[in-house]
């Protein structure tokens, strides 16, 4: 069966840099697209980045562009987030989704998610 | 950037019909998603691609996309569906609705 294990969060000080992993299993990873995808406390879903096949296409949402690096080690069924220069309001559980994305189609839909791993930006 | 228009909450009583909407410039022309999440839990998956449900949701829940407007329906509702609610949609990128807390009672 399809699984995702986040691991990697923890508590770190404003600027500070952490890096989340998400190793997946029960199905062939380099068939698709990953994303990461936070919740902040009390709040609402909100989609970080993507990560095509085979790294070729990347993309970010504005609040963390230029901060956060994602990437991917087919090899070894993981996926990363590079998190740099962080802020209080990075503050949230980080997910990790299988990413059923067809960008020409303007599809994407998340049909497995791990169980999060919280990140704490504070002082 | 492009936005989606959740309701804050919904109430409906255990048996009824709830509709839950999702409102976004054009959206009848992108594909929307919904997710189920549960206090304490990761989201769920119930409907994708407008209409369609994922194996292991209950037929209970369907979906529709026309207009501005996709909306998920749920029937018989339990109150095992009570939970927060999300649409999701590509425009350009990701894209989630903020959310739509959904109390049976």
């Amino acid at each position: 069966q399809v699984q995702l294990v986040e691991s990697g969060g923890g508590l770190v000080k404003p600027g500070g840099s952490l890096r989340l992993s998400c190793a997946a299993s029960g199905f062939t990873f380099s068939d698709y697209y990953m994303s990461w995808i936070r919740q902040a406390p009390g709040k609402g879903l909100e989609w970080v980045s993507y990560i095509s096949f085979r790294g070729s296409s990347l993309s970010y949402a504005d609040s963390v562009k230029g901060r956060f690096t994602i990437s991917r080690d087919n090899a070894k069924n993981s996926l990363s987030l590079q998190m740099n220069s962080l802020r209080a309001e990075d503050t949230a559980v980080y997910y990790c989704a299988r990413d059923f994305a067809i960008p020409a189609a303007g599809e994407s839909h998340f049909d497995y998610w791990g169980q999060g791993t919280p990140v704490t930006v504070s002082s | 950037s492009y936005e989606l228009t959740q309701p804050p909450s919904v109430s409906v009583s255990p048996g009824q019909t709830a509709s839950i909407t999702c409102s976004g410039d054009n959206l009848g022309h992108k594909y929307a998603s919904w997710y189920q999440q549960k206090p304490g839990q990761s989201p769920v998956l119930v409907i994708y691609q407008d209409t369609k449900r994922p194996s292991g949701i209950p037929e209970r829940f369907s979906g529709s996309n026309s207009g501005n407007t996709a909306t998920l329906t749920i029937s018989g509702t339990q109150a095992m569906d009570e939970a927060d609610y999300y649409c999701q949609a590509w425009d350009s990128s990701v894209v989630f609705g903020g959310g739509t807390k959904l109390t049976v009672l």
